[in-house]
């Protein structure tokens, strides 16, 4: 099956500066990878995503690049603001089984 | 607030017994999506229902059974519950039935098992 793996597990960053968090996938039959934020007892919430015939998505402060060749995904942040403090995860969805996996998380701290 | 509405939202139970947990998706989504959260597992799927039929099976226990009904809203049994199983289960609901399509989680029921 398909294994998400993400790195790093913990991230802290000075606000302002920027935060690069990575992901990798194993099933050639992923084609959606989305990114989600959150925070400690909520739910996480979808932040970008990206499809696999696009190379990169950018939606104000965030963006995703995907590399199909070498299989991985990363979520970049601009500018961090103490708010961006999170847990973020990856995800990619595959045709086979049509299943989500998901990464074991980054949690992302910004110090003002 | 997503619009998607989990019910309950705290459940403490015992090894052995047996919880229904509900979900009531977005309107006018018709799917919905059922994942397990726990701290040495992390995030994991568990199963898709696509108006009323079972679209896709993920890391599922026997165990653990769901359906959804009619009206769309889906229900997850978990049954001779285990220590194991105290986690935070989360339902999400999408418009369609594509794995890629935005999905909207609901707050999610924390279960405890003792």
């Amino acid at each position: 099956g398909e294994n998400v793996e993400q790195h790093p597990s913990t991230l802290s960053v000075q606000e302002g500066d920027s935060a690069v968090i990575k992901c990798t996938y194993s099933d050639s039959a992923s084609n959606y990878f989305p990114w989600y934020k959150q925070e400690l007892g909520k739910r996480p919430q979808l932040i970008i995503d990206i499809r696999s015939n696009v190379g990169e998505k950018k939606d104000q402060r965030i963006a995703v690049t995907l590399n199909k060749t070498a299989k991985h995904f990363s979520l970049h942040i601009t500018e961090t603001q103490p708010e961006d403090s999170a847990v973020y995860f990856c995800a990619a969805f595959t045709n086979t089984g049509n299943q989500f996996y998901f990464g074991t998380g980054t949690s992302l701290t910004v110090i003002p | 607030d997503s619009g998607v509405t989990q019910t309950p939202k705290h459940l403490i139970t015992a090894t052995g017994q047996r919880v229904t947990l509900r979900c009531s998706p977005r309107s006018g989504d018709l799917s919905v999506y059922w994942y397990q959260q726990s701290l040495d597992q992390g995030l994991q799927f568990l199963i898709q229902y696509y108006n009323g039929e079972e679209r896709a099976k993920g890391n599922i226990l026997e165990r653990f059974s769901a359906q959804q009904f009619p009206d769309l809203h889906s229900e997850l049994n978990l049954s001779s519950l285990e220590l194991g199983d105290s986690a935070l289960y989360f339902c999400a609901s999408s418009v369609g039935g594509r794995g890629w399509e935005t999905q909207y989680f609901g707050p999610g029921t924390r279960l405890l098992v003792l």
